[in-house]
């Protein structure tokens, strides 16, 4: 079935290093991408999208990849600070509008 | 950016009991709004998808008798768990989308309803 996986369930990193969360998706027919900022006892908050006619998108400190060859999205975030603490989630839209969650990637930041 | 609004973002009941959890869209009219429930330390998993005037699509798997959604206008969709028992307690999230149709359009998420049943 569809599935939207990720790599590493949690990844420590150091206040001010450069953050890479890995997500692998199955269904090739997505052509919409969404990753989302999960923090304790809260909803999901949108970080940045990006559609498949594209490779690349930036925001503010965050970069989403994009490699449809191989089926892979990547979340970059930038200088990553203690408030950058949370669950990660990509979410792959594979028929209309319904979101189909990865299983997430904590990210502690330590000081 | 939209904002979903969730209420009640806590709420303990007895086993048997029924509990309704309120979504609403406080600044935009969503003609579908999503039902999600979340695990300690997973994802989040569909539910059942609420469209205004008409009948909820549940996801494989969902008892559209246990839970049942209602979205009678387009600012507000209700789940409400019924008969509910321990195995229910968890997270749910409710989403709203501002596209009128088409697959691209971002989600809104309400903060999010702790249910424990006891």
């Amino acid at each position: 079935g569809e599935s939207v996986g990720l790599h590493l369930p949690t990844l420590s990193v150091q206040e001010g290093d450069n953050s890479i969360i890995n997500c692998a998706y199955s269904n090739s027919a997505s052509d919409y991408f969404i990753w989302y900022k999960q923090e304790s006892g809260k909803g999901p908050q949108f970080i940045i999208d990006i559609r498949s006619n594209m490779d690349k998108r930036q925001g503010q400190r965050v970069t989403v990849l994009l490699n449809k060859t191989v089926k892979h999205l990547s979340l970059q975030i930038a200088a990553t600070q203690p408030g950058d603490s949370a669950v990660y989630f990509c979410a792959e839209i594979p028929s209309f509008q319904k979101l189909v969650f990865g299983t997430g990637t904590r990210l502690l930041v330590s000081p | 950016g939209a904002v979903v609004s969730q209420h009640p973002s806590r709420v303990i009941c007895k086993s048997g009991t029924s509990v309704k959890i309120e979504c609403r869209s406080l600044d935009f009219q969503a003609t579908t709004m999503f039902w999600y429930r979340q695990f300690p330390k997973q994802s989040l998993m569909l539910m059942a998808t609420s469209n205004e005037g008409s009948k909820a699509t549940y996801e494989q798997g969902v008892e559209k008798d246990k839970f049942l959604i209602n979205h009678a206008s387009l600012t507000l969709s209700t789940l409400t768990v019924t008969s509910a028992h321990p195995e229910d307690s968890s997270f749910y999230i409710c989403s709203a989308s501002l596209g009128q149709g088409g697959m691209n359009t971002e989600a809104f998420f309400g903060q999010g309803t702790r249910l424990t049943v006891v």
